[in-house]
């Protein structure tokens, strides 16, 4: 069964800094990987899927790197701002789950004027 | 498109109740989802759909649930009788079945469900 953790559980930086969140999955074989933003009362959103044939993906400040033979990704965000300020959560789609996602369980960050 | 829409968006019930979450997916997507977060548990699926026909519901935590999707616009998750370890937010979510590799699922804002 896939199990998808993530470290640190929250992280506190000051604005400005360059930091990055980790994901790590037991089962390798797997088709996509996503990071997703949610914030406080509301649903996830979607802010990166990786395909397993791919090793990164950008948006803006925002890049994912994912190494599926050590089963690991990690979300890269430059500059951090305030607004970053949010829980981030990897989820794993694998080979034969169907459309299931699983998710692990998020990294709290706080990104401080 | 108005994304995922949930109602309610707040529910405070007593145990023992019947209790009613609503989805309406966004129009296209033939794939829904129901999730239940909590502070202990995370987020967890429950049961889904694939062409509003029930695909895996190994989620569901037991009888008390059940989740039905009559027809492309619309699935209701019921808890009967409710108990308060019921109480977390229940998210619904859609998606599109392309094969392409890249369908992300769309979430809803949540129910918050408060079982007293």
């Amino acid at each position: 069964k896939q199990e998808v953790t993530q470290i640190p559980a929250a992280l506190s930086v000051p604005e400005g800094e360059n930091l990055v969140l980790n994901c790590s999955f037991t089962d390798s074989a797997i088709y996509n990987l996503q990071w997703f933003r949610q914030d406080p009362g509301k649903g996830l959103t979607s802010l990166l899927l990786i395909q397993s044939s791919q090793r990164e993906q950008t948006s803006g400040r925002l890049n994912a790197s994912l190494d599926k033979s050590s089963g690991r990704s990690t979300l890269y965000i430059a500059a951090s701002q305030p607004g970053d300020s949010a829980t981030y959560l990897c989820a794993v789609k694998d080979n034969n789950a169907g459309n299931m996602l699983t998710f692990g369980g998020g990294t709290r960050l706080m990104v401080k004027p | 498109d108005a994304g995922v829409i949930q109602s309610p968006r707040h529910e405070v019930t007593e145990m023992g109740q019947e209790v009613t979450l609503r989805c309406k997916p966004i129009s296209g997507h033939n794939s829904l989802f129901w999730y239940r977060q909590t502070m202990m548990r995370g987020l967890e699926l429950l049961i889904y759909f694939n062409n509003n026909v029930p695909i895996d519901d190994s989620g569901m935590p037991e009888d008390r649930f059940s989740a039905k999707m009559p027809n492309a616009s619309f699935s209701t998750l019921k808890i009967q009788p409710s108990e308060p370890r019921d109480s977390a937010v229940y998210f619904c979510a859609s998606s599109s079945l392309s094969g392409s590799g890249s369908e992300t699922q769309y979430f809803g804002p949540g129910t918050r469900l408060l079982v007293l």
